[in-house]
């Protein structure tokens, strides 16, 4: 079965600095998506960014950028120029193109942005 | 605001009794998932449906009964609920022929089993 593993509970970051979140998994498969959520105080979950596995480029939305490592099945996210309406719980999940709808998620990361 | 809404945002409830959450989705997707959300845990994918069809029930006790009656609603009954029971349950919702298999979710309804 795939797993995702989020080794870091807990995060902190000064306002304006650069944090890196990590993230790794398992799996045999060749073809499958990873995403970064995040979860914020008012607990609606919203994507952040997503890389399709057959991409080499790493993927980036504004101030979010992964380092996808393929091989090393690994897929870290920066936040860059970290804001206070950045503090939130951080999900790595995983889908498998075959399997369709199903999102493996790791345990979360609860990052603090401190002013 | 993601477009699926859920009803209601807490619950308590003794472990005799029968309630049901109600989650809506406005984007027009045919995929509806419920979601188990517990503290130090990661979320745990309870039911998946795919154009009102269930196609997922990932070895949920019985006492937790989903409906999809049309793409639009979801709901999951409860009845005779345990203390373990308690945690943050969640709804999303995705558009099935989307490549991009981008879920959408709700905010949630904090269950709490007395």
């Amino acid at each position: 079965a795939q797993t995702v593993t989020q080794s870091q509970p807990e995060m902190s970051v000064q306002e304006a600095e650069t944090v890196t979140l990590s993230c790794t998994y398992d799996t045999s498969e060749s073809d499958y998506y990873l995403f970064w959520y995040k979860q914020p105080p008012s607990r609606q979950m919203i994507l952040v960014i997503r890389q399709e596995a057959y991409k080499q480029q790493n993927a980036t939305e504004n101030r979010f950028s992964v380092n996808f490592q393929k091989a090393a099945k690994s897929f870290s996210l920066k936040i860059s120029d970290s804001q206070l309406g950045d503090a939130a719980m951080y999900f790595c999940a995983y889908l498998e193109e075959t399997s369709g709808s199903r999102l493996t998620f790791g345990e979360g990361t609860q990052l603090t942005v401190n002013p | 605001e993601t477009g699926v809404t859920q009803t209601p945002r807490h619950l308590v409830m003794g472990m005799t009794n029968k309630k049901s959450l109600k989650c809506e989705q406005h984007l027009g997707h045919n995929a509806m998932y419920w979601y188990k959300q517990s503290a130090k845990k990661p979320l745990e994918l309870m039911f998946v449906y795919n154009f009102k069809e269930q196609t997922e029930n990932n070895s949920v006790p019985s006492r937790f009964s989903p409906e999809c009656p049309n793409s639009s609603h979801l709901f999951l009954h409860l009845h005779t609920l345990q203390p373990e029971d308690s945690a943050l349950y969640l709804c999303a919702s995705s558009q099935v022929e989307n490549p991009t298999y981008e879920q959408y979710f709700g905010p949630g309804t904090r269950l709490t089993v007395t």
